[in-house]
């Protein structure tokens, strides 16, 4: 089954530059989603496509796909972006997430 | 805007089925795709299946045989059954639209989630 491998732990201090990847077989010929989890919330899409964003969803956050990773970038990283994060693709018609990376700001 | 609320039991026994419904309000459950992801407390998320309004389904290959997605678009509600529940079962499970691209594309997003329901598996 096809997997996505992410880092368990990502730390950046406040207005600094964010960096989360998401590695996969040929992810880069794959769409990939990215979502934020914030402690008893529901997960939110972030970005889309690789690298579209939902309304709503700051400027800051941007993401980028080739190869065999993906990458979610955090602009200007804010204390409210503290959160845990998961990359998600599909392969054959199944959905697979990533195992989520937590984001601390200190 | 579209919302998604799950509704169903939150103590299961082991052996047992579980049974969830996902109302969707705000929008239509047609020409659209319909998930069930879970998370186990403290874990990831884990991509359970799809089913589209007209009825096709899709479901994760470890789950498979445990697994029954339907929908009723008369009441704009789509259900997941699982059987054989073990405590590994025990998560907070979450229901997602899943966009209207045919899947096989591999665009779909889920987008909005509901805010999600802990089923325990517990005798």
């Amino acid at each position: 089954s096809y997997e996505l491998t992410q880092p368990p732990s990502v730390s950046v201090s406040p207005g600094q530059t964010a960096s989360i990847t998401c590695s996969g077989d040929k992810l880069g010929d794959k769409y990939v989603c990215w979502y934020q989890q914030k402690p008893g919330q529901s997960p939110v899409l972030v970005i889309y496509e690789d690298r579209k964003r939902p309304s709503g969803i700051p400027e800051r956050f941007s993401g980028s796909n080739s190869g065999n990773t993906a990458t979610l970038t955090i602009s200007g990283t804010q204390a409210m972006d503290e959160a845990d994060y998961y990359c998600q693709a599909w392969d054959s018609g199944t959905g697979v997430f990533g195992g989520g990376t937590k984001l601390t700001v200190l | 805007q579209v919302q998604l609320q799950e509704s169903g039991p939150g103590l299961v026994k082991p052996s047992e089925t579980l049974s969830l419904t996902c109302t969707v309000s705000g929008g239509s459950i047609s020409s659209y795709y319909w998930s069930w992801i879970r998370q186990p407390p403290g874990k990831g998320l884990e991509w359970i299946g799809y089913i589209y309004y007209s009825g096709s389904t899709n479901y994760n290959p470890s789950l498979k045989s445990r697994v029954t997605i339907s929908v009723d678009t008369s009441t704009n509600q789509f259900s997941l059954k699982l059987s054989s529940v073990n405590a590994a079962d025990t998560a907070v499970y979450y229901c997602a639209r899943a966009g209207w691209e045919e899947v096989a594309q591999g665009k779909n997003r889920f987008d909005p989630w509901g805010q999600g329901t802990l089923v325990t598996v517990s005798s």
